[in-house]
């Protein structure tokens, strides 16, 4: 099975931090996207990848950036946190040519980050 | 921008069915998902169904798809506790490979 690895299951920074949250899949994957979940808002979109080196803007992007060095790896980055950064992050990955699940998405267990 | 809408609860007691609704705008979506969400975890893809089929059955889940009102539904047959979690439906649009999340619903089952 795919597997989609958070660094971090729970995270708290101070106001103003620079934070990293890592994500790392075991699969040759092309796709990697960051979300945001906040009751009520469901599943936002921030940052996505098709390829290395490669990223787009979602539809949060404000406040963040990303970091795609390697295949396998999807860095976000929150350039100074605040507390409105506080929220479930969750990674997803997907491929081109996955018949198996139809282009459907495997996601870590997600990042619970506190911004005090 | 698309949109995928659904409600935000549902509530019903072991042994019924569930049925949970989902809205979507984009007319021209490919998959439609449903995810289901534990405590504490990421979303696990549950099941998923191709835009120009009507009906979908996975042992206990039946996905029902009206193109024409861009109505979605998973039916739960025979809901137990360990059914407890959020789902969420799923509209690939946007582009290539990007799928757009509804607010997800907590189904809460009564034993």
């Amino acid at each position: 099975d795919v597997k989609v690895t958070q660094s971090s299951r729970y995270l708290v920074k101070r106001t103003g931090e620079k934070v990293f949250l890592e994500c790392v899949q075991d699969m040759d994957h092309e796709n990697m996207f960051w979300y945001r979940q906040d009751p009520g808002l469901g599943l936002r979109l921030i940052y996505f990848s098709y390829d290395v080196k490669m990223k787009e803007k979602g539809d949060i992007p404000e406040g963040y950036s990303v970091s795609r060095e390697k295949k396998e790896r999807f860095s976000l980055i929150l350039e100074s946190a605040s507390t409105n950064q506080t929220s479930m992050y969750l990674c997803a990955i997907s491929s081109h040519g996955d018949s198996r699940n139809q282009g459907g998405y495997t996601f870590g267990s997600g990042t619970r980050l506190t911004v005090v | 921008g698309e949109d995928v809408e659904q409600s935000l609860f549902l509530s019903v007691r072991e042994g019924d069915s569930s049925v949970i609704n989902c809205t979507y705008t984009d007319s021209s979506s490919t998959y439609l998902y449903w995810y289901k969400q534990e405590p504490g975890a990421g979303l696990q893809l549950l099941t998923y169904i191709f835009s120009n089929m009507d009906m979908k059955q996975d042992q206990r889940l039946t996905v029902l798809l009206n193109k024409k009102d861009k109505h979605l539904s998973l039916r739960i047959a025979d809901t137990q506790t360990g059914d407890s979690a959020i789902y969420f439906c799923a509209d690939h649009s946007g582009g290539y490979q990007k799928v757009t999340f509804g607010t997800g619903t907590k189904l809460q089952v009564i034993p």
